[in-house]
């Protein structure tokens, strides 16, 4: 594809449920960051990958979120026992590697009800 | 605490004026400024970079510039068009020893009017 993707656009979930959301990055991309957008407020880091690792997962606000990329090309955003309070916009980004621009995602809603 | 501030929310200018956006920073580790440009309903698309070692970068319509001691940057967009109307997001980088660890601003919303 031309550009990152992420799956489902929208997402409606009941408080406490599970929730999976997908990131495909631009082709060869070795590098996909997560990131969580409040209302009002810009792009909140959560964690990045090089390649299939974790390599800073500092932004994860608590075990409830994890993240994968198992084949270091798409990654999938998990995020357990939801909460009202993880209602947000979750972009996706990649770039060709450290210190590159990086390319977002028109991110997933999540609505947590 | 932030440590990227943009303290205006919204910004109104006319078609064919000079449009400023502010961005204030705080952790003097940043050495590295970017502006996201950013529609509804699609992602942030990067616009423009800085070092920290320059206080000056133009790209067409656009420049940004820096000023390290005051810690505080700015992008000049002239001159303005509609096409221009979206939220702005400043970002920095503290280099590397945070490798790709990109911190953002608020936003401001930019709206130009014809």
């Amino acid at each position: 594809g031309a550009g990152v993707s992420q799956t489902p656009s929208n997402k409606v979930t009941e408080k406490g449920k599970y929730v999976e959301l997908r990131c495909d990055p631009i082709s060869g991309h070795t590098a996909l960051y997560w990131y969580r957008q409040s209302l009002g407020q810009g792009p909140e880091f959560l964690i990045y990958f090089q390649g299939t690792g974790a390599a800073d997962d500092s932004g994860l606000p608590n075990d409830r979120f994890f993240a994968v990329r198992p084949e270091g090309s798409v990654s999938t955003l998990k995020i357990q026992r939801t909460e009202r309070g993880d209602s947000a916009v979750y972009l996706c980004a990649s770039s060709p590697g450290q210190g590159e621009t990086q390319y977002f995602g028109p991110g997933t809603r999540l609505l947590v009800l | 605490d932030q440590q990227v501030k943009q303290n205006s929310p919204s910004l109104s200018v006319q078609e064919g004026r000079i449009s400023i956006l502010n961005c204030d920073y705080t952790n003097s580790m940043f050495d590295y400024f970017l502006w996201y440009k950013k529609y509804p309903a699609e992602g942030p698309t990067f616009l423009i970079s800085i070092s920290s070692i320059k206080d000056k970068n133009e790209d067409g319509r656009f420049t940004v510039f820096l000023n390290k001691s005051a810690k505080h940057l700015s992008l000049h967009i002239v001159p303005s068009q509609p096409g221009d109307s979206a939220v702005y997001f400043c970002a920095a980088r503290a280099g590397e020893t945070s490798y790709d660890k990109v911190i953002f601003g608020p936003g401001t919303s930019l709206s130009v009017i014809p």
